[in-house]
């Protein structure tokens, strides 16, 4: 079955420090891939996407690469700020029974100080 | 409406009541999630509604939960005889297309069985 694979964290980062978050996945088709982001006390939300092998995601200065090449789509972000700590998750959604589902990875803390 | 709502925000419950969480999904949007997401911890998939498909259930902890979406459009999530363990914050995603546009969530339900 599908899988994605990410850092458990927590991450702590200096503002203005670089932000990788690693994230890898299994899937028997071709999914699409995802990274959502979970502020305190808030739902979920889409923050980037990718539905295809080299398209990049951007969105709010994140980053990420769908490579098909290594399974990955790591989140990057240059210069990361307070308002950054949040919990992010990766999730793939591939086709499976004949519809779309989706899978998460773990969630990844990050906290961002001044 | 504009978002993905579920009601009520926050329950609160004796042990061994009965509950009933509500999605009201985004008007159009065939596929619907639920999820737990206990203190701490990542989503832990419960039920998928796609359509007018026979729901994947697989996600079910045990037989004291159901659910069911009424006319592909509003979606009730019951636990029967709650316990302790069932506290968490549920959450509900819809979507159109998810491999295209991921999905939208609401703002959950914090569920404390006390």
């Amino acid at each position: 079955g599908n899988s994605v694979t990410q850092m458990e964290g927590p991450v702590t980062l200096s503002e203005e420090a670089f932000l990788t978050i690693n994230c890898t996945y299994t899937a028997t088709g071709y999914p699409s891939l995802f990274w959502y982001v979970q502020y305190p006390g808030e739902g979920l939300q889409l923050l980037l996407k990718a539905t295809k092998a080299d398209d990049k995601g951007s969105n709010k200065g994140f980053e990420a690469t769908y490579r098909k090449e290594t399974t990955s789509f790591h989140l990057e972000k240059g210069s990361v700020q307070v308002s950054d700590s949040a919990v992010y998750f990766c999730a793939l959604s591939d086709r499976s029974g004949g519809y779309q589902k989706v899978t998460f990875g773990i969630g990844t803390k990050l906290q961002v100080i001044p | 409406g504009a978002g993905v709502s579920q009601s009520p925000s926050n329950k609160v419950t004796e042990k061994g009541k009965d509950v009933e969480l509500r999605c009201d999904p985004i008007s159009g949007h065939t596929a619907l999630y639920w999820y737990r997401q206990s203190l701490g911890q990542g989503l832990e998939f419960l039920i998928y509604f796609q359509g007018n498909s026979a729901p994947d259930k697989s996600g079910l902890p045990s037989d004291r939960f159901s659910a069911e979406r009424t006319g592909g459009s509003v979606s009730t999530l019951t636990i029967q005889r709650t316990q302790q363990e069932d506290s968490a914050v549920y959450l509900c995603a819809s979507s159109s297309r998810p491999e295209a546009y991921g999905y939208t969530f609401g703002s959950g339900t914090r569920l404390t069985v006390v």
